[in-house]
């Protein structure tokens, strides 16, 4: 049971350059997340996906794309790589216990992708 | 807008030193208020989940508490391998949005042997 995978671990572009950076969980979680942590910002959200084909925006959304196409991935794509996105992300995922008093479980990190943009 | 703020910054304990790490929070109707641990190079690791002021959890060192305005992180008689940086973090009230959280800026914990 790996839990979540991040990769690459390391990654360095050059402004206007485009990547994606891979998550994936093998714990069958619903929820999965995106999160950038930045020196003093604390941990800020960019996208998150409630389940397989539903996406939605977090708190600094620009920049990146996301989809979830399957339960397992949800890639985050940079489409024009700035200095500003040079950050560590970490994506995240949880459950929901069924029922109408449903909670999530906490979320379940995986260890980063340190990103640095010239 | 939910917001939450730890104090303090970093804190410098000597091995067995006893201290409490604060975090304030502003949400509108709390569902539940983490705390996870995050050595260098990592990410965070989960610690605790509170949902209601009055409640208490411990583990080892550590317990945490709540009340309807803060929650405090106490570490009892530390050992240097408590060093590492305290996250808190408060989930998003709606619920349609799933497991949203908010998180502080941290509190980096050093203990000296």
């Amino acid at each position: 049971n790996a839990g979540v995978t991040q990769t690459p671990k390391f990654q360095v572009l050059k402004t206007g350059q485009s990547m994606t950076l891979q998550c994936a969980q093998d714990m069958n979680h619903e929820y999965m997340s995106w999160y950038r942590q930045d020196p003093g910002m604390g941990l800020r959200l960019i996208h998150y996906s409630v389940g397989a084909g539903i996406t939605d925006q977090g708190e600094v959304p620009n920049g990146y794309n996301v989809s979830r196409s399957t339960t397992e991935d949800f890639p985050l794509r940079l489409l024009s790589a700035a200095p500003s996105q040079t950050s560590v992300y970490f994506c995240a995922s949880s459950y929901s216990s069924p029922g109408r008093a449903a909670k999530f479980s906490p979320l379940h990190f995986g260890n980063g992708t340190r990103l640095t943009v010239t | 807008e939910d917001q939450v703020t730890q104090s303090p910054e970093a804190l410098r304990l000597q091995e067995g030193e006893s201290s409490s790490l604060n975090c304030s929070y502003t949400v509108s109707g709390l569902r539940g208020l983490f705390w996870y641990r995050q050595d260098p190079g990592k990410g965070p690791e989960f610690l605790f989940t509170l949902y209601s002021a009055g409640e208490e959890k411990e583990k080892e060192r550590l317990k945490a508490t709540l009340t309807k305005k803060e929650s405090f992180l106490h570490i009892t008689a530390p050992k240097p391998e408590d060093s590492a940086t305290y996250l808190c973090a408060v989930q998003a009230p709606i619920k349609a949005a799933g497991n949203k959280l908010t998180f502080g800026g941290g509190t980096r914990v050093l203990v000296k042997p």
